[in-house]
């Protein structure tokens, strides 16, 4: 059974860091891309980053380019999402997602359930 | 980057009925790559169509999805008291990848 468990989040002031994790298991973590997809108290998803199974392909959404840094270390079954200069729009339920086999371009076809980033003063 | 704009924002209807969503792009969608997820309340969003119209493992044959280019629909033939819910659309043809703002079914 595919299990993709989130953890990191909390509460942090503006301008701080954060650095959230994800713990893939269920499945073979260094041969898929993952993401990282958000989603505001209320509001809609918005992809974040990805990062592709060999780490060739690495992309950020405009709005954390510069600030946002993903990665990956597949001896662990881990992905990482270290979040620099954080604003308070970017509080947020933070999602790890499965991506493309072997594939950049992908749907995300398992989700965690998330963890919860507030930034606020 | 390519926008989606889905329609109508709020659908009403009752369950056995018809439920038509549509999902625009901006431009169009590389290879028609564009998925739709169901999201309930409190839970993360699930995968129900990729490829624009081939279902995902487990989802029943009343979810439907359809199109090409920039104009894409997904149907639910027989409306299920657990299919009330928010439906998102998304594009991974282009990075980044976007999603639309959602279509909330809800019971009428």
């Amino acid at each position: 059974e595919v299990q993709l468990v989130e953890s990191g989040g909390g509460l942090v002031q503006p301008g701080r860091s954060l650095r959230l994790s994800c713990a893939a298991s269920g499945f073979t973590f260094d041969d898929y891309g993952m993401h990282w997809v958000r989603q505001a108290p209320g509001k809609g998803l918005e992809w974040v980053s990805g990062i592709s199974w060999n780490r060739g392909t690495i992309g950020y959404a405009a709005s954390v380019k510069g600030r946002f840094t993903i990665s990956r270390d597949n001896a662990k079954n881990s992905l990482y999402l270290q979040m620099n200069s954080l604003r308070a729009d970017d509080t947020a339920l933070y999602y790890c997602a499965r991506g493309g086999l072997y594939s950049w371009e992908n749907y995300f076809d398992y989700w965690g359930q998330g963890t919860l980033v507030t930034v606020s003063s | 980057e390519i926008v989606l704009t889905q329609s109508p924002g709020t659908l009403s209807l009752s369950p056995g009925e018809r439920a038509t969503l549509s999902c625009r792009a901006s431009e169009s969608v590389s290879s028609n790559s564009l998925a739709w997820y169901q999201q309930k309340p409190g839970q993360a969003p699930r995968l129900l169509i990729f490829g624009a119209s081939s279902r995902a493992t487990g989802i029943p044959d009343r979810f439907g999805g359809s199109g090409s280019g920039t104009d894409f629909t997904l149907a639910i033939s027989r409306l299920e008291p657990e299919d009330f819910a928010v439906y998102y659309c998304q594009q991974y043809g282009s990075s980044p990848w976007t999603f639309g703002q959602g279509t909330k079914v809800e019971i009428k």
